[in-house]
């Protein structure tokens, strides 16, 4: 496989559930990000890893748990989420931090009921 | 302003040329990009212009960069049904420590009719 893939692609979960998102990349690339896209409004910056050392947290709240246990894998774990978590959640990698190439996956579809 | 900013929506006719605008913030951006997303997709990288050049062009696509103004501009030539997509216009920011960052737009959704 190619690219960014990320599972799953749609996830419904209560607000007391507990689940992770999964993004892989195949492209050999040292940094990878996660990314919050809500309806009208910009692609919000949530976690950066380079080398699976975390770069920036740009003051996510705590229910969500990134992981990145090497350079190719990145996981998203969710806890005791609210429904304006809602979003699509996008994984993104890039060769590393100096450039904007970046290369997106198709995003994870959250809802929370 | 603070924000990379764009208009919402654009609607051409097939076979059109369409013109996407786009201003942003840090006059010392090096790289600035045009992504792509398609229904149900992540982003595409589409183009990028380097801060040094005014114009790039490729194939149906040209980007126009005004420095003074802060401008960017996306045309697509001939535009086809299959050009239907969000573009969001990116800049690249210092984060600090070597690192660079993207900085988004809110995306122009562009309609073809045909």
């Amino acid at each position: 496989e190619t690219g960014v893939t990320q599972t799953p692609r749609h996830l419904v979960m209560g607000m007391t559930n507990k689940k992770s998102l999964k993004c892989e990349q195949h492209l050999g690339h040292n940094a990878m990000y996660w990314y919050k896209q809500s309806a009208k409004k910009p692609l919000e910056l949530m976690f950066v890893y380079n080398f699976k050392e975390q770069t920036e947290n740009n003051s996510v709240p705590s229910r969500f748990s990134p992981e990145c246990p090497n350079s190719s894998h990145l996981f998203l774990h969710l806890h005791t989420l609210q429904p304006e978590d809602s979003a699509l959640y996008l994984c993104a990698s890039s060769r590393n931090l100096q450039g904007g190439e970046q290369y997106f996956g198709p995003g994870t579809r959250l809802t929370v009921t | 302003g603070e924000d990379v900013e764009q208009s919402l929506f654009l609607s051409v006719r097939e076979g059109d040329s369409s013109v996407i605008n786009c201003t942003y913030t840090d006059s010392s951006s090096t790289y600035l990009y045009w992504y792509k997303q398609e229904p149900g997709a992540g982003l595409q990288l589409l183009t990028y212009i380097f801060s040094n050049m005014d114009m790039k062009q490729d194939q149906r696509l040209t980007v126009l960069l005004n420095k003074k103004d802060k401008h960017l501009s996306l045309r697509i030539a001939d535009t086809q049904t299959g050009d239907s997509a969000i573009y969001f216009c990116a800049e690249t920011l210092y984060s600090g420590a070597g690192s660079y960052q993207l900085t988004f737009g809110k995306g122009t959704k562009l309609s073809v009719i045909p």
